[in-house]
Formats: C-alpha cells, sequence, structure tokens
C-alpha cells in the first residue's frame, strides 16, 4: 500500500521568494512520484516526476523536486515566486501493480505582492 | 488537438435523480480514471478502466457507476445512492505502459439541490 503525506495545506510566500511544498510518501515497493499543479476549476496538469532516474528532478516553470529515499521525502522547491504560482499543488505516488496515482491532500500556494 | 473533454462543466441535481458525467479522450490511450475532489482531501479513486469492457473500483465506488464501451469514452454515473454527491469530479486517462503520468480534463462541478 502507498500513501502521501502533505505537510500545510496552506501556504503563503512573497513574489520572489523561495517556495517550498513538502511531500513525504509511504511505499512498500520503489515509487514514482509526482507533483501536480491545479489552477481554479481546471484539471491538473504534471509539473515533474521522479521514476528512479536522477534524484533531483526539474519540471516547467523551474520547479523542481529533490527524491531522498532516508527521508522518505519529495519536496518541491522554486527559488523564485511568481504571482503566477499560485494554485494548488498535489504530491503523488504510483507503487506496484494495481496502477492507480494516490494523491496527497493537496497545499494552496498564495503569493503575496 | 489531442485531449480530454469532460461534459458538462456545471451540473446541478435534484436529490434523487441520477445524473451522468461524459468523459471522451481522443488520445488513444489505454487506461482511464475518474477521481471525485472534495476540498482538503484530495482527489479519491472512484473507479478505473485498463481497456474496452473492463473496470475496476476505486476507493469510493458506493453510489457510483461507469461503462467503458469504447475506447475513447468513460461515461459516470452518479446514482441517487450516492449519499453525498457535490463534488468536483475529474476524468483522466493514460497509455498503457505509462507509469502515473495521467492526463487531465477540466473537470466537472456537480452541485445536488
Amino acid at each position: 500500500a502507498q500513501s502521501v503525506t502533505q505537510l500545510g495545506s496552506h501556504v503563503s510566500v512573497s513574489e520572489g521568494a523561495l517556495v517550498l511544498l513538502r511531500c513525504n510518501y509511504s511505499s512498500s515497493v520503489p515509487p514514482y512520484l509526482f507533483w501536480y499543479v491545479q489552477y481554479p476549476n481546471q484539471g491538473l496538469q504534471l509539473l515533474l516526476k521522479y521514476t528512479s532516474a536522477a534524484t533531483l528532478v526539474k519540471g516547467i516553470n523551474d520547479f523542481e523536486a529533490e527524491f531522498k529515499k532516508s527521508e522518505t521525502s519529495f519536496h518541491l522547491t522554486k527559488p523564485s515566486a511568481h504571482m503566477s504560482d499560485a494554485a494548488e499543488y498535489f504530491c503523488a505516488v504510483w507503487a506496484g501493480s494495481a496502477r492507480q496515482l494516490t494523491f496527497g491532500s493537496g497545499t494552496q500556494l498564495t503569493v503575496l505582492p | 488537438d489531442g485531449g480530454i473533454t469532460q461534459s458538462p462543466k456545471y451540473l446541478f441535481r435534484k436529490e434523487g435523480q441520477n445524473v451522468t458525467l461524459s468523459c471522451e479522450q481522443n488520445l488513444n490511450h489505454d487506461a482511464m480514471y475518474w477521481y471525485r475532489q472534495d476540498p482538503g482531501q484530495g482527489l479519491r479513486l472512484i473507479y478505473y478502466s485498463q481497456i474496452v469492457n473492463d473496470f475496476q473500483k476505486g476507493d469510493i465506488a458506493e453510489g457510483y457507476s461507469v461503462s467503458r464501451e469504447k475506447k475513447e469514452s468513460f461515461p459516470l454515473t452518479v446514482t441517487s445512492a450516492q449519499k453525498n454527491p457535490t463534488a468536483f469530479y475529474l476524468c483522466a486517462s493514460t497509455p498503457a505502459q505509462n507509469t502515473g503520468e495521467l492526463f487531465f480534463g477540466e473537470g466537472s462541478r456537480l452541485t445536488v439541490l
């Protein structure tokens, strides 16, 4: 069985500041990990994914995430927040033969001017 | 353009009525999924289908039904047995060989009056 925990349902940062969204996972097999972004009243878009290659993964819009097996974490970062980054972000894990993606509860990011 | 189309985008229903949400994809993907999204709870899997004429229950299938008669279509019926149907519903698809990278529609918001 797999699960995802996102710490902090709401995160606020100032424009230009570092963005850090936290995600911890639990999986009985080596996982594939994902970050998705959702803008209001829209579907989800893939930001980046970890599939057992490099542990530091770069995604769209300067987001990146680092897979740390020892900490079972996959935190999302961006060096400088932009107003357009305001959205809800979901961490997700795909593991095993069930072919199901399990999502965390989401983190709403607010960017302050 | 290729993608996933969900309709209707907004739907109102009286208690006791069944309603069907449409999901169509022209990406030639084998697997399709239905998720329910409620504030603060992330996405929860309702049903999924890996091939035509086959589907499996997800974590919250009670009160819902699906069919998969065609590869490109995966409609979801919200029945009167669903106790709390007001939610945002998201359809997604992925190729058979994919491992977690889902392509999402823009969602359907159902409100029960």
